[in-house]
């Protein structure tokens, strides 16, 4: 069964800096999508970015982007100028053949 | 548009008694999910409806979780007899196609307090 690990339950960074989120997973399939969710107090999940496990080329959406190792399979998340509005747990998820399944999470804060 | 909604957004029940919960997906969207997340965990699947063809029951975690999907639209999820483990939010989401390129997006949960 594949698995997904968030080592970091929390991290704090201050405002307009630069934070990594680390998430590794395990698998043997071959084809997949991983994703970085964000949970903000709403309780809603909002995607933020997602990789396909095909493309070596890192996705980036604005201030997000990823450090996708397939051969480590290791899936960072890297938050650039950090906002107060990004403050959240976030939630990184594989999806191969099977079902979304997802790590349990990082809790985000960030100082003004 | 408007995006899924789920009512309601709190519960609180005595154990031993049954509750529904309700999703409405987006227009549309042939493919809807149900997950658990219990306090500072990440999310179980629970169930998912593609169309019509048979529900994935494989993430039930017992007899006592039902789930149905009414019109290919509306889901209600079941928990009868409940227990303080039940205690959770329960999410839904939804998205046009059971396919991983398709985007899953989520509704605001409901808290499930059994007391």
């Amino acid at each position: 069964a594949q698995t997904v690990t968030q080592s970091q339950p929390e991290m704090s960074v201050q405002e307009a800096e630069t934070v990594t989120l680390s998430c590794t997973y395990d698998t043997s399939e071959s084809d997949y999508y991983l994703f970085w969710y964000k949970q903000p107090p709403s309780r809603q999940m909002i995607l933020v970015i997602r990789q396909e496990a095909y493309k070596q080329q890192n996705a980036t959406e604005n201030r997000f982007s990823v450090n996708f190792q397939k051969a480590a399979k290791s899936f960072s998340l890297k938050i650039s100028d950090s906002q107060l509005g990004d403050a959240a747990m976030y939630f990184c998820a594989y999806e191969g053949a099977q079902k979304l399944v997802f790590g349990q999470g990082t809790r985000l804060t960030i100082n003004p | 548009g408007a995006g899924v909604s789920q009512s309601p957004s709190n519960k609180v029940t005595e154990k031993g008694k049954d509750v529904e919960l309700r999703c409405d997906p987006i227009s549309g969207h042939t493919a809807l999910y149900w997950y658990r997340q219990s306090l500072g965990q990440g999310l179980e699947f629970l169930i998912y409806f593609q169309g019509n063809s048979a529900p994935d029951k494989s993430g039930l975690p017992s007899d006592r979780f039902s789930a149905e999907r009414t019109g290919g639209s509306v889901s209600t999820l079941t928990i009868q007899r409940t227990q303080q483990e039940d205690s959770a939010v329960y999410l839904c989401a939804s998205s046009l196609a059971r396919h991983r390129q398709e985007t899953q997006y989520f509704g605001p949960g409901t808290r499930l307090l059994v007391l």
